[in-house]
C-alpha cells in the first residue's frame, strides 16, 4: 500500500516569502495531521483534520500559517510570510479515523528560511 | 493531557536488550500509551500501543505497571539499525491532540 506522500522534499526561501507544502494521505484515511519538527525536538502538532473539517488548530500560528483539506483527501499547508524561526521539517501524517491509534507519517518537507 | 518524561539519551551494544522507561504520573483513566520510532530524515513510525499490563508485537514489548504512571518499551537484541529516537506519547483514544516530547535518543554500538 502506498504511504503518505509529501512534496516538495526540500525548500529554501528567504524570509517574508511564501511557501506551500502538499500532502496526499493514505487512501481511505479520514484523519490528517500536519506537524512542525524543529531540529532536536519532537514533532509539534499544528493542525488536525477529520475529512475536510478542522478538529484542532490550537497550535497553528494563524497570522501566517494556513491549511486546507478540500474534498477531504489532499491537503496543503501554507506559510505567508515566512520567518527565520519557521525553518523546520513539516511532517504530514494520516490515520484511519479520529482515534488515538496508529498514525502513518510521510517523509516530511525540510524548509530552510534564510 | 498527560505529560511524559523520558531519558534524553541511552547507549547500548548490539545484541543487548534495551529498556526505555517513560514516566506519565498524571495519566488519565482513558489514556493509552503509544511509542514511536524516528530515524534521521524520516517521519516517526508507530511501534506499539497499550493500556495496561503487557503488550508484545514482532518488534517490541510494552510493560505497564498496575498504577500506569510509567511504562517501559523493551527492544530485544538491538542491532545498529535500531539507532533512532524513541517517543512515548500518552493520550485518550478518540482524543484530538498528539503531543510528542523530546524523545530518547538510542545509540547502538557495535
Amino acid at each position: 500500500e502506498a504511504g503518505v506522500a509529501q512534496s516538495p522534499r526540500y525548500k529554501i526561501i528567504e524570509k517574508r516569502q511564501s511557501v506551500a507544502f502538499w500532502c496526499n494521505p493514505i487512501s481511505g484515511h479520514a484523519t490528517l495531521y500536519w506537524y512542525q519538527q524543529i531540529l532536536g525536538q519532537g514533532p509539534k502538532l499544528l493542525i488536525q483534520f477529520q475529512n475536510n473539517g478542522v478538529v484542532d488548530d490550537s497550535q497553528l500560528p494563524k497570522d501566517r500559517f494556513s491549511a486546507e483539506r478540500l474534498k477531504g483527501v489532499d491537503s496543503t499547508l501554507k506559510i505567508q510570510p515566512a520567518k527565520l524561526e519557521d525553518s523546520a521539517v513539516y511532517l504530514c501524517a494520516s490515520s484511519l479515523a479520529l482515534s488515538y491509534n496508529e498514525q502513518f507519517f510521510g517523509p516530511g518537507t525540510r524548509l530552510t528560511v534564510l | 493531557l498527560a505529560k511524559t518524561t523520558q531519558p534524553i539519551s541511552m547507549d547500548s551494544y548490539e545484541g543487548q536488550e534495551v529498556n526505555i522507561t517513560c514516566s506519565h504520573n498524571n495519566i488519565a483513566t482513558n489514556d493509552y500509551i503509544t511509542w514511536y520510532q524516528q530515524f534521521p530524515s524520516q517521519g516517526p513510525r508507530f511501534i506499539i500501543q497499550g493500556y495496561k499490563t503487557k503488550v508484545t508485537n514482532e518488534v517490541a514489548s510494552l510493560f505497564i505497571p498496575a498504577d500506569r504512571k510509567s511504562s517501559t518499551l523493551s527492544l530485544p537484541r538491538v542491532s545498529l539499525s535500531d539507532t533512532a529516537v524513541y517517543y512515548c506519547l500518552v493520550g485518550e483514544a478518540g482524543g484530538f491532540k498528539t503531543i510528542f516530547g523530546a524523545g530518547t535518543r538510542l545509540f547502538v554500538k557495535a
